[in-house]
């Protein structure tokens, strides 16, 4: 079975500072990968994904994730952090064989500091 | 483009009790999913809906839970009786799934406590 591993539940980073929220999967094939926030209250909402073409996917609100076979890993980064970044982040997985199912990870809630 | 919606927001019942929460998916979404998310923990898929049709329920609790979507659009979710784990939030999805667009929607979620 597939399954992402969000290192880390809870991330801390000054305004202006790099982002780095760490998601490893596990798969016997390469699979589609997503990254979702999830703001107090609300649903959650695509960041971006990967699904086999570019390796750099580039999502909404400045954040890029790349996509490491060699080191089974889909980190999300964004290069200056800003307030409005708070809130919680998923990594998710789905089969590329079809079926649409998306398998969470735990999430890590993401706090920035002036 | 509307949404996906979900009725009630939040909802607080005694252990035992029933309840039912409502989905009403993006228009022309052939998919509709249901997840719970844990306080702490990433939203479980419960059910998948194709159309009027189940694709998967094999994470939904089926002695107390039950789900069902009436003509393929609409879909409630119902849990009888609840037990205190049962508190969590309960999202809807829906997706269009034709070609590559398989991008799920979310709706806000209505968060159900169980005292």
């Amino acid at each position: 079975a597939q399954s992402v591993t969000q290192l880390g539940s809870h991330v801390s980073v000054s305004e202006g500072a790099l982002v780095l929220l760490r998601c490893n999967y596990s798969s016997s094939v390469p699979p589609y990968l997503f990254w979702y926030v999830q703001y107090p209250n609300q649903g959650l909402q695509l960041l971006l994904k990967y699904t086999s073409a570019a390796t750099l996917v580039k999502g909404i609100n400045g954040f890029e994730a790349e996509f490491k076979k060699s080191e089974t890993s889909f980190h999300l980064t964004k290069p200056s952090a800003h307030m409005s970044d708070a809130a919680e982040y998923f990594c998710a997985v789905r089969p590329t064989g079809g079926g649409n199912k998306l398998t969470f990870g735990t999430g890590t809630q993401l706090k920035v500091e002036l | 483009e509307a949404g996906v919606a979900q009725s009630p927001r939040y909802k607080i019942i005694e252990k035992r009790q029933s309840v039912a929460f409502w989905c009403n998916p993006i228009s022309g979404h052939a998919t509709l999913y249901w997840y719970q998310q844990i306080l702490g923990q990433g939203p479980k898929l419960l059910i998948q809906f194709q159309n009027n049709g189940v694709v998967d329920d094999s994470q939904l609790p089926k002695d107390r839970f039950s789900a069902e979507r009436l003509k393929g659009v609409d879909s409630t979710l119902k849990i009888q009786p609840a037990k205190l784990e049962d508190s969590a939030v309960y999202l809807c999805a829906s997706s269009l799934d034709q070609g590559y667009s398989y991008e799920q929607y979310f709706g806000p979620g209505t968060r159900l406590t169980v005292t």
